[in-house]
C-alpha cells in the first residue's frame, strides 16, 4: 500500500461547482495534513493545513479529517477557472528511526469548465 | 519576503558534465530538502538536512550530492549527469520535522 494516495483524475467540474477532492493515508500516526496547489510547471503552493479532526474554513476550500478512517478530503466551493492545477495531499510520517517526513501524493488533476 | 531561491531556472547539459543548482532560504529555517518531479511518479525526495552539517539521504540519492555548510543554502550537485537525471527539481525548506514544506520555483534540468 503506498503512503499517500490520490484520485489521478482528471477531475472536471463544471465553473461555479463544488470540486471534492480526496486522500487516504497508511501512518495512524500521522497528526499533520496539507494540501498543495500546483499549477503546471510551477512548485506546489500550500493551501491548507489541518491538523484535528472535523472540517477547517479557509474562503472557497474547506479541510476535512477522519484520523480514525485515515481520510483526508478538500473541497473548493464556487470552482473557478482558476482553481485548475494539480491538488498534492501531503502528510507527515512519524519515522522512528529518523525526522518526522513529510510525504507527498501523486495528486489529482482539477479542471474547472467556464 | 519570505522565500527559497533556486538558480538556475532552466538548465540544459551534457552527460559527464557536473553541474551545481544553488538553494538559498531567507527564513531561518533548520530543515531543508531537495525533491525531483517526474510524471507519473510524483513527488520524491533526493536528500535532506536537518541542520548545518548533518545531511541524509531520501529516497532516490543515487547520482547526487549535496552540502550544508550555512544554514540559509543547500546546493545540489551532480558530478557526472546523465539522461535519467532529466527532471524538474525543487528545493525545500520546513521550520520544523514534518512541518509544513516551503518549495522554491524549480529548476527544468536537461541532460542530453
Amino acid at each position: 500500500q503506498k503512503e499517500v494516495e490520490q484520485n489521478s483524475g482528471p477531475l472536471s467540474v463544471p465553473e461555479g461547482a463544488i470540486a471534492s477532492l480526496n486522500c487516504t493515508y497508511s501512518d495512524r500516526g500521522s497528526q499533520s495534513f496539507f494540501w498543495y496547489r500546483q499549477y503546471s510547471g510551477k512548485s506546489p503552493e500550500l493551501i491548507m493545513s489541518i491538523y484535528s479532526n472535523g472540517d477547517k474554513e479557509d474562503g472557497r476550500f474547506t479541510a476535512q479529517l477522519n484520523k480514525a478512517s485515515q481520510y483526508v478530503s478538500l473541497l473548493i466551493r464556487d470552482s473557478q477557472p482558476s482553481d485548475s492545477a494539480t491538488y498534492l495531499c501531503a502528510v507527515n510520517m512519524f519515522r522512528e528511526t529518523s525526522y518526522d517526513k513529510v510525504i507527498f501524493g501523486p495528486g489529482t488533476s482539477l479542471s474547472v469548465i467556464p | 519576503e519570505a522565500q527559497v531561491t533556486q538558480n538556475p531556472r532552466y538548465l540544459i547539459t551534457v552527460t559527464g558534465k557536473k553541474l551545481t543548482v544553488t538553494c538559498s532560504q531567507n527564513m531561518n529555517h533548520e530543515y531543508m530538502s531537495w525533491y525531483r518531479q517526474d510524471p507519473g511518479l510524483g513527488l520524491r525526495q533526493i536528500y535532506y538536512s536537518m541542520n548545518v552539517e548533518v545531511t541524509d539521504k531520501g529516497d532516490v540519492p543515487e547520482g547526487y550530492k549535496v552540502s550544508r555548510k550555512e544554514k540559509r543554502n543547500f546546493p545540489l550537485i551532480l558530478e557526472s549527469p546523465s539522461p535519467n537525471q532529466t527532471s524538474l527539481y525543487f528545493c525545500a525548506s520546513s521550520p520544523a520535522q514534518g512541518a509544513y514544506v516551503f518549495f522554491g520555483s524549480g529548476t527544468q534540468l536537461s541532460v542530453l
